[in-house]
């Protein structure tokens, strides 16, 4: 999940194994969040969202998962593949607001 | 279509230097963002302009300014680089609307203040 400091938490995997990324968010008057994946180099790119009156989407070999109870979020990777290694944000909106607030990540790495 | 587009892609400065990053979109979004990038803190908001003619301060406004020049283009100024300044700086713009939540990226600015 989410941590302070200068070292991400890294996730690490066997190719093929599910991965699940974990997600604390901090306000409960959010009511919009968001994945993103992050690859060396580049800039973030949009994973999945969910808003607050859902408790679970899903897309392409990935399910978010939200839990307001306890202010918790959750990224699943079906299948996990060598390209998904990278650094995974999730990101939170509070109602009426028009900005994201970006928590500080974790690292996927995925071991062929 | 290029999405978010920002340059220069590497600039190294001294103290004391000023400069400014471009950034420019052509999906015709009405909001665009500035955010830092440093290890181990995330994404953090400078500045945004949830429209054309407005700024607004984010998270770390200190030292930078801003400009919406046009819908298209949203560029942040550094008048006197310190060495804190030293990032990578990424650009977003978001379209209008209830659907059109999420942010898009250009490809970042690396800068390293001398």
């Amino acid at each position: 999940g989410e941590s302070v400091g200068l070292h991400l938490p890294t996730l690490s995997v066997q190719e093929g194994d599910n991965s699940i990324i974990n997600c604390a968010y901090s306000n409960s008057a959010s009511d919009y969040f968001i994945w993103y994946k992050q690859e060396s180099g580049k800039g973030p790119q949009f994973i999945i969202d969910i808003r607050s009156n859902m408790d679970k989407r899903q897309g392409q070999r990935v399910t978010v998962l939200l839990n307001k109870t306890v202010k918790h979020l959750s990224l699943q990777i079906a299948a996990t593949q060598p390209g998904d290694s990278a650094v995974y944000f999730c990101a939170e909106r509070r109602s009426g607001y028009s900005t994201l607030t970006f928590g500080k990540g974790t690292m996927l790495l995925v071991s062929p | 279509n290029a999405g978010v587009t920002q340059t220069p892609k590497f600039q190294v400065l001294k103290t004391g230097q000023s400069m400014t990053l471009q950034c420019a979109q052509d999906m015709n979004h009405n909001s665009m963002y500035w955010y830092r990038q440093d290890p181990g803190m995330g994404l953090r908001l400078i500045y945004y302009s949830a429209s054309e003619g407005t700024t607004d301060k984010g998270e770390v406004p200190n030292g930078y300014n801003v400009s919406r020049l046009n819908k298209r283009e949203f560029s942040l100024r550094l008048e006197s680089a310190a060495p804190s300044q030293t990032s990578v700086y990424f650009c977003a713009s978001r379209g209008a609307g209830g659907n059109n939540e999420k942010l898009f990226f250009g490809s970042g600015t690396q800068l390293s203040v001398l």
